[in-house]
Parts: structure tokens; C-alpha cells; sequence
């Protein structure tokens, strides 16, 4: 799976929408974005994922740049619920095997 | 709807003691399983895998061992732990298929002394 950068810690508001990118300027045309995100001593929660076109949910909206090299979850009225580590994950499955390599991911702060 | 129940929550084990660990999924069939590690300050690895009863795939030696007695249980285990063996363990499920969504478990926190 190809590589993503994402940046170490970033900082919001309770009631703010922060914008949490990602780059993965190598991506193939057939991998997924995936984001998660993990709170300590608690498995990874599913977030969103997206192919081409931004997606939205509950949880979140993403935005997937047009030649997909880079992408932003985007979480709106941040609650001190969304404090965790959030991690952009490029992922293709091939036999059976849908592995989901994670890295160190962005830790976001949420101040009350 | 599909719940995941990963056992025991914690242990705390010997050096050179076995180790059995849990999980089960309900509400789904046929799921593809996953066992994830996590040492302390580390991040996520996945160890193993199967898409079917009987069949378990390695993905990292950490002299551990897997197995799939039934369509809903993941078994992981060895007979002799190594302090390194220390971390979060996750279970996780997806759908068959390439690039399914995974969803994980609640991790059980193993300590070896």
C-alpha cells in the first residue's frame, strides 16, 4: 500500500471545525482512502473512506483532491469526544487479505 | 447487528507461561478475521488472518499462532510468552471482498512480566 503523510499533532476548539489533510502523492487509481481514528487502549473506530468523489457521514466529510494526491477529513462542531489519534490509511485488498497498514497518525488535542 | 467481543480485557502473564486469547463475531457470517498488535508507543501490525474456517494465514512471526476452530471465532495463542509479546491485541472482522472496511474489536491488554 502506498505511502500518506500526515502531520503529528494538530489542536481545536470544542464547537470549531478543524481540517485534518493528508498527502499521498503516490497513490495507485485503485486504492481506497481510509480514515480511522483511536483513542487509547480502544481498537480503531471507522471514520469514512472514499475512491474519487468527497464523501460525508455522520462522522465526517471528505474531501479527495481531484488528481487524489492529497485528501482532508474535515470534522465539524468538534466535541472533546473527537480527541484521538486520527489515521489516513491508502488501502487495496487482494486475496482475501484487507490490510489496513496504520502509521503514527495525527493526534488531535480538543481544548473545552 | 454485528458485535465484536474480544477475551479476557486484560492479562497480565509469566514470562514462559501459554497464552490464549478470544474473539467472537455475531450477527455475521462467513467474515474475514484479523489479529492486530500494538506494543506500547508502537504502532498497529497486522499478525494474522483468515477468510475461512480452518485457514489462517501469518503475516508477522512474533511466535504466536493462530487458529479458526469456527466461522465466528478467532483463536490466538502460543505456548511460551516472550516479554516482547507485551501490547494491545486486536481482533477485527470485514466482509469478503477486496478493500471491505474493517472494524475492530476492544483490544485485550496483555502484560508479561
Amino acid at each position: 500500500d502506498a505511502k500518506t503523510t500526515q502531520p503529528d499533532s494538530m489542536e481545536s476548539t470544542e464547537g470549531e471545525t478543524v481540517h485534518l489533510p493528508c498527502s499521498h502523492a503516490t497513490i495507485s487509481g485503485n486504492e481506497y482512502i481510509y480514515w480511522y481514528r483511536q483513542v487509547p487502549l480502544q481498537g480503531p473506530e471507522y471514520v469514512t473512506h472514499g475512491l474519487q468523489q468527497n464523501t460525508t457521514n455522520s462522522m465526517a466529510f471528505l474531501a479527495i483532491a481531484s488528481d487524489r494526491k492529497s485528501s482532508t477529513l474535515i470534522l465539524t462542531h468538534v466535541s472533546l469526544r473527537d480527541a484521538a489519534v486520527y489515521h489516513c490509511i491508502l488501502r487495496v485488498g487482494t486475496g482475501g487479505n484487507n490490510k489496513l497498514t496504520f502509521g503514527q497518525g495525527t493526534v488531535l488535542s480538543v481544548i473545552p | 447487528a454485528q458485535t465484536i467481543h474480544q477475551w479476557p480485557v486484560a492479562e497480565i502473564k509469566a514470562v514462559g507461561s501459554p497464552l490464549s486469547l478470544g474473539c467472537t463475531i455475531k450477527g455475521k457470517s462467513s467474515p474475514n478475521l484479523y489479529w492486530y498488535w500494538q506494543a506500547t508507543g508502537g504502532t498497529l501490525q497486522q499478525l494474522f488472518y483468515s477468510i475461512t474456517v480452518g485457514q489462517v494465514e501469518s503475516v508477522v512471526q512474533l511466535n504466536l499462532s493462530a487458529s479458526r476452530p469456527k466461522d465466528d471465532q478467532f483463536i490466538l495463542s502460543t505456548e511460551k510468552l516472550l516479554l516482547s509479546h507485551s501490547g494491545f491485541y486486536l481482533c477485527a472482522w470485514s466482509l469478503g471482498g477486496c478493500a471491505e472496511t474493517l472494524y475492530f474489536g476492544s483490544g485485550t491488554r496483555l502484560t508479561v512480566l
